[in-house]
């Protein structure tokens, strides 16, 4: 089982706004900042949030990141069919001395 | 163009080693921590070991912990992963990646090589 954990699918319709959460612990997202990257099937990872709600260059303003305690989330909205991807949320975990991903959430569009 | 190659990966037998490296370029690779990340087949990410610039911070997670080693040469502006008595459990493609610091705060990714290990 994954340190940080998430919800292992997520759907939505394309214009909606979906909502992908990822829980950990006081030594890992309550301690340090969140990450989110998206993979496409047969691709390397591609960041899409760092330092928990910050937006790279290049990432849509669909996609915004979140976080609350020891929980972080990564909403998309204006759903489209190119979002049909696997989700990672990650952070450090001061406990452990490494990096932690969520266990992933492959999120459809109907 | 930033662009981090991976090699050396493979069938391999239980038991024996590999050496993985990612050579970078198009970015200042002595600026950089860097990460091997690996993802067994139809499964999800795991953060395996990452060093810092110098070379003098190095962390890895529990189930590699004596039997890989990460190293890098900034004068080869590449990093390397020596792996060592290896399970049928570290069978994955497995990803280099960059970073400014010791988070998982990668801008940066290789495409990947699969490592196989069985008989």
């Amino acid at each position: 089982q994954s340190v940080l954990i998430q919800p292992p699918s997520a759907s939505g319709t394309p214009g909606q706004r979906v909502t992908i959460s990822c829980s950990g612990s006081r030594s890992s997202i309550g301690s340090n900042h969140v990450y989110w990257y998206q993979q496409l099937p047969g691709t390397a990872p591609r960041r899409l949030i760092y330092n928990d709600d910050q937006r790279p260059s290049g990432v849509p303003d669909r996609f915004s990141g979140s976080k609350s305690g020891t929980s972080a989330s990564l909403a998309i909205s204006g759903l489209r069919s190119e979002d049909e991807a696997d989700y990672y949320c990650v952070a450090w975990d001061d406990r452990l001395r490494g990096a932690v991903f969520g266990g992933g959430t492959k999120l459809s569009v109907l | 163009e930033v662009q981090l190659v991976e090699s050396g990966g493979g069938l391999v037998q239980p038991g024996r080693s590999l050496r993985l490296s990612c050579a970078a370029s198009g970015f200042t690779f002595s600026n950089y921590w860097m990460t091997w990340v690996r993802q067994a087949p139809g499964k999800g990410l795991e953060w395996v070991a990452n060093i810092r610039q110098d070379g003098n911070e190095i962390y890895y997670v529990d189930s590699v912990k004596g039997r890989f080693t990460i190293s890098r040469d900034n004068t080869k502006s590449s990093v390397y992963l020596q792996m060592n008595s290896l399970r049928a459990e570290d069978t994955a493609v497995y990803y280099c990646a960059g970073g400014g610091s010791y988070n998982p705060d990668f801008d940066s990714w290789g495409q990947g090589t699969l490592v196989t290990v069985s008989s």
